[in-house]
């Protein structure tokens, strides 16, 4: 099916753990994000991607990093997961105004 | 840097009721407005966007929201809500140009009550 899928759409990490956050979107938009949730905060910006292998950090990208190497995938990884890290994370593209998101994964660091 | 305000937390609402979600922002420059809303455990859907033009935009379930310049706001509103509009609003701004990112609001709940 077309748009844009993330998985796993629920896990549960220990701190400390490496732990990979897929996303991809079939629609080969040119950008695409990704963003955390928390309560009062609204969504907040972790990195952002132009095109393939040009990616740039937003607001809270400590503690994460992304890779772009096909247009299509944008994965976020949590080098050491940390209790902080506990959030729902979206993924996004877009092309050319509004952005499109995933469903989100509800990530639990213990 | 832009940002966005979303001035109530907590909308609580009778059925067929008139609600209006407020939203103001801050940019120097040329902005592109939005309006999401999530339903739960969901992602965000797009309700509608202001880029240029006419500064009152709707969207095809009722709700339309006004682009006012000069008090820097984006506010959104439906004349009757149905309990089926419970869900969390957010606004959001990006650049006109250039980076493509939005900034987002903390989110008005929208609770509609019979």
């Amino acid at each position: 099916d077309a748009g844009i899928t993330q998985s796993p759409r629920y896990k549960i990490t220990e701190t400390g753990r490496q732990v990979t956050l897929m996303c991809h979107q079939t629609w080969s938009h040119s950008y695409m994000f990704w963003y955390r949730q928390d309560l009062g905060h609204g969504l907040r910006l972790i990195y952002y991607s132009a095109a393939a292998d040009i990616t740039d950090k937003g607001e809270v990208s400590d503690g994460y990093v992304v890779s772009r190497s096909k247009t299509e995938n944008f994965p976020l990884t949590l080098e050491s997961a940390t209790r902080s890290q506990t959030s729902v994370y979206f993924c996004a593209s877009a092309q050319n105004t509004e952005a499109f998101f995933g469903q989100g994964t509800r990530l639990t660091v213990v | 840097a832009q940002s966005v305000t979303q001035l109530d937390s907590q909308v609580p609402v009778f059925e067929e009721a008139p609600v209006e979600l407020r939203c103001n922002y801050s940019s120097s420059v040329s902005v592109y407005l939005f309006w999401y809303v999530q339903y739960p455990n969901q992602g965000l859907q797009l309700l509608l966007k202001y880029l240029s033009g006419s500064t009152l935009v709707e969207s095809i379930n009722g709700f339309e929201a006004e682009f006012n310049k000069s008090q820097t706001s984006f506010h959104l509103r439906k004349p009757s809500v149905h309990i089926s509009d419970t869900a969390e609003y957010f606004c959001a701004v990006r650049l006109d140009t250039g980076r493509r990112a939005l900034t987002f609001g903390s989110g008005t709940r929208l609770q509609v009550q019979p």
